[in-house]
């Protein structure tokens, strides 16, 4: 079965910090991973996909196969970082189904 | 190019009501989808479209009815609404070769 976790609600950190937002996945098969950012009451904006290998605003994530996971990561937080945070797969094309995790709210203290 | 346009932006229904939440996208994207968007779900797929005139179920389609009679629309029907309705609701379509693009999303009360 088709599934993304992502194991934390909320992570707080102080400007700066490490970031690391933990995303694991269930999939048969070879799947496309993403990162989705939602800033307040806005709408979801695609900040990663694993194909492209880019960094979007200092993140970046890895796809781990052998531990099926993609986590995000960024070596100093800013306070306009804070959102929430969705990982999410489908099936390698444009027609594939999209899968989210529950998302995880980053909050950056000052 | 607008992307994908969801209308309306807000709306209050009342138990049992109908209404319908609509989408529109000026890509010539293919697949279309909604999405209910809740605290601590994330994201759950109700229903989606590959193609005009072609629809299957999500993840939670129960309530909900879809059609796709043209590419550009995919207009999603309460048929009676209830208060476990109560969502932001997004909606998204997909062509190659630059993924997903999401509506501004509708926030619905049902009371």
């Amino acid at each position: 079965a088709q599934r993304v976790t992502q194991p934390e609600k909320l992570l707080s950190v102080f400007k700066g910090a490490p970031v690391e937002l933990k995303c694991n996945y269930s999939y048969s098969g070879s799947p496309e991973l993403f990162w989705y950012v939602q800033y307040s009451r806005q709408r979801l904006q695609l900040l990663l996909r694993h194909i492209s290998r880019e960094s979007i605003k200092g993140f970046t994530a890895d796809l781990n196969k052998g531990e099926t996971s993609f986590h995000l990561k960024k070596p100093f937080a800013q306070e306009e970082d804070s959102a929430m945070y969705y990982c999410a797969l489908s099936g390698l094309g444009a027609t594939n189904k999209l899968i989210f995790g529950t998302g995880t709210l980053l909050a950056v203290q000052p | 190019n607008a992307g994908v346009t969801q209308t309306p932006k807000f709306q209050v229904l009342k138990t049992g009501q109908s209404m319908t939440l609509q989408c529109a996208q000026d890509m010539n994207h293919e697949y279309m989808s909604w999405y209910r968007q809740d605290p601590g779900m994330g994201l759950r797929l109700i229903h989606y479209s590959v193609g005009a005139g072609i629809t299957d179920q999500g993840e939670v389609p129960n309530g909900y009815n879809v059609s796709r009679s043209t590419t550009e629309d995919f207009p999603l029907r309460l048929l009676s609404a209830a208060p476990s309705q109560t969502s932001v609701y997004f909606c998204a379509s997909s062509g190659a070769p630059f993924g997903y693009t999401f509506g501004s999303g509708t926030r619905l009360t049902v009371v």
